[in-house]
């Protein structure tokens, strides 16, 4: 049984460049949620899917903020002319029921 | 809005000993859960126990144990026989049903020999 994985683990960008994350939920966990996270705070909701279907966007989901699940199964998040405020621990975080298990996280760093 | 409060910001333990994290949450729903989330440094968020609001029992996982006061919207975890592998940030968390979850701002716990 694997657990949620997050591809890059780290990303370092220039201002202005468009990134983009990977998340892969634990097989068969039929919801996928983002969440963000800056240094000593607590994770942050951005958005979530059930199956392919995109349900709620925080309003912290700036236009240059977008998602997707397609098929139902992995998700990208991908973050256009990327701003230094938009450096932080991107989590990604599957479920089936009640309980949420996340992934490591992908550190984006914006110079 | 639902908000959760975490007030301290950091705690410290000796090994061995006891130490209790406090959180306060705020919701006008009935039916909700409320979760400890440990996250040791630069590694990757794991639950530690989940509490669900229809239950008047505490939960309990091993040496980790919640007092739940619903009335008082209050949500402490008691660490008993501290070790030094509990070191992290420890998040209180609220959701209602599949909803997405609600963060306080952590309490880092310090376990020293």
């Amino acid at each position: 049984d694997t657990g949620v994985s997050q591809n890059p683990r780290h990303k370092i960008t220039k201002r202005g460049q468009n990134v983009t994350f990977r998340c892969d939920p634990i097989s068969e966990h039929n919801r996928l949620y983002w969440y963000r996270q800056t240094l000593g705070q607590g994770p942050e909701f951005l958005t979530y899917f059930q199956n392919e279907a995109q349900l709620e966007k925080s309003r912290l989901l700036s236009d240059r903020f977008s998602a997707e699940r397609p098929k139902g199964s992995f998700s990208t998040l991908e973050i256009q002319r990327t701003e230094q405020g938009d450096s932080a621990m991107y989590l990604c975080a599957s479920s089936l029921g009640v309980e949420q298990y996340f992934g490591p996280g992908t550190r984006l760093t914006v110079t | 809005a639902q908000t959760v409060t975490q007030s301290q910001p950091e705690m410290s333990v000796q090994e061995a000993e006891t130490v209790t994290l406090s959180c306060t949450y705020d919701t006008s729903e009935s039916d909700y859960y409320l979760f400890w989330y440990k996250q040791p440094p630069s590694r990757q968020m794991i639950l530690v126990i989940r509490q669900e609001a229809y239950k008047q029992q505490n939960a309990t996982e091993n040496r980790f144990s919640v007092n739940f006061q619903k009335a008082a919207k209050s949500f402490s975890l008691k660490i008993s026989d501290s070790q030094l592998g509990d070191a992290a940030m420890y998040f209180c968390a609220y959701r209602r049903h599949t909803d997405k979850l609600i963060f306080g701002t952590g309490t880092r716990l310090q376990v020293f020999p």
